[in-house]
């Protein structure tokens, strides 16, 4: 099955800082999505992007199918931004399915 | 939309017992996900349905584990008898074909 892998798996950042995660995957996709895991357990859509790029306040993220990654941008960091990002992608036709990346866990401090 | 509704939110359960989850999908969705996460393998597919019928259920781990959707707006996954290796967060997700999917708040099973 297709391969997902996520960096890096852990990152530390003062409050107002930028970061950029990545997600690269082992085959073709038609599906692509970013997660965020609040620290109540729940998996909050950010962008569904399986190509382009998509802008949403002080997030963004990019698709490059054709090099097999996708890359997530936070910037001005909020403590509120804490938790674990997730990249899940699905490769079949129709709805089949996503596997995810083991994930990013990223903490703002204030 | 409410969203995809799943209960109980928390079991805690004894080992040997019967377990039912439930998820209600979002109202016009046709697919229809269980997953489920643990801290040693993440989250993990188990089994889908498109438009009801069971599709893949190449995820789900034992035969103790089955699944059911007998509407679209209704499905249960049930573990009988239940380990305490069973012990995670399953989710249920739906989603338009395969299009973006939206996940349930989880229930939280620990067998004891």
């Amino acid at each position: 099955g297709i391969q997902v892998e996520q960096s890096p798996p852990d990152l530390i950042l003062q409050e107002g800082a930028n970061s950029t995660l990545r997600c690269n995957f082992s085959d073709s996709v038609n599906n692509l999505q970013w997660f965020h895991q609040n620290p109540w357990g729940q998996l909050i859509n950010l962008f569904y992007i399986p190509s382009g790029t998509k802008q949403n306040g002080r997030l963004s993220a990019t698709t490059v199918a054709t090099e097999r990654y996708s890359l997530l941008y936070i910037s001005s960091s909020q403590t509120t931004d804490s938790g674990v990002y997730f990249c899940a992608v699905g490769s079949g036709g129709g709805a089949d399915g996503l596997t995810f990346g083991k994930g990013t866990h990223l903490i703002i401090q204030p | 939309d409410a969203g995809v509704i799943q209960s109980p939110r928390h079991e805690v359960t004894e080992m040997g017992q019967e377990v039912t989850l439930r998820c209600k999908p979002i109202s016009g969705h046709n697919s229809l996900f269980w997953y489920r996460q643990t801290m040693m393998r993440g989250l993990e597919l188990l089994i889908y349905f498109n438009n009801n019928v069971p599709i893949d259920d190449s995820g789900m781990p034992e035969d103790r584990f089955s699944a059911k959707m007998p509407n679209a707006s209704f499905s249960t996954l049930k573990i009988q008898p239940s380990e305490p290796r069973d012990s995670a967060v399953y989710f249920c997700a739906s989603s338009l074909a395969d299009t973006e999917a939206f996940f349930g708040q989880g229930t939280r099973l620990t067998v004891v």
